[in-house]
């Protein structure tokens, strides 16, 4: 059974730090692309980074670029994004996900429970 | 970037009737387009893939088709388990963009 079990939200002050982990198991973590996905309060998703099996390409969406960063480590079957200068608009519930294709259309076929982000004073 | 707009953003309907969702893309996607369902307090499940395809274990009454810009999602007779908040993803560009959800509420 695929599992991916998110960590690491709580609260943090504008301008910290904090590092969330996805434990995966249940599937061959090293043949997948990750994602992590984001959802405040009340509000949508959106698809905040991925990541590329190998780490050689990353992808992320422009609100967090140059703030987080997405990493993996194949040997541990975890997924994590690290994300500094924290504003308050980051305050989310952060899903880890599993990307899949099929005759090359990506998709999210799998989602943890999230963790919840919150940043304020 | 991909503008996504989903309509409506709200729906009531009852048990048995037919719904129909829409999202549209502002630009050309192809096939790029998946639909999910998210309960509250839940993660998202994936329903649609590759706009029309059909996720393992989800039921038949969820059917999905369009290409290009313009995507539909039906559900052919509502079940007390569909009253949820539905979600379209283009996965035309890295990472896509969702739409801003409709949420289906029981009339």
């Amino acid at each position: 059974e695929v599992q991916l079990v998110e960590s690491g939200g709580g609260l943090v002050q504008p301008g910290g730090s904090l590092r969330l982990s996805c434990a995966a198991s249940g599937f061959t973590f090293s043949d997948h692309w990750m994602s992590w996905v984001r959802q405040a309060p009340g509000k949508g998703l959106e698809w905040v980074a991925n990541i590329n099996q190998d780490e050689s390409e990353k992808y992320s969406v422009d609100s967090v670029k140059g703030r987080f960063t997405i990493s993996r480590d194949n040997a541990e079957n975890s997924l994590y994004l690290q994300m500094d200068s924290l504003r308050a608009e980051d305050t989310a519930v952060y899903f880890c996900a599993r990307d899949r294709d099929w005759n090359s259309y990506p998709y999210l076929d799998y989602w943890g429970q999230g963790t919840l982000v919150t940043v304020s004073s | 970037d991909i503008q996504m707009t989903q309509s409506p953003s709200s729906l009531s309907a009852s048990v048995g009737d037919r719904v129909t969702i829409t999202c549209r893309t502002s630009q050309i996607i192809s096939s790029y387009l998946n639909w999910y369902q998210q309960k509250p307090g839940k993660a998202p499940k994936l329903l649609i893939f590759a706009a029309s395809a059909l996720q393992s274990g989800v039921p038949s009454r969820f059917t999905g088709s369009g290409s290009g810009t313009e995507f539909t999602l039906t559900i052919s007779s509502l079940q007390p388990e569909d009253f949820a908040t539905y979600y379209c993803q283009e996965s035309f560009s890295n990472p896509g963009s969702f739409g801003q959800g409709t949420k289906l509420q029981i009339k």
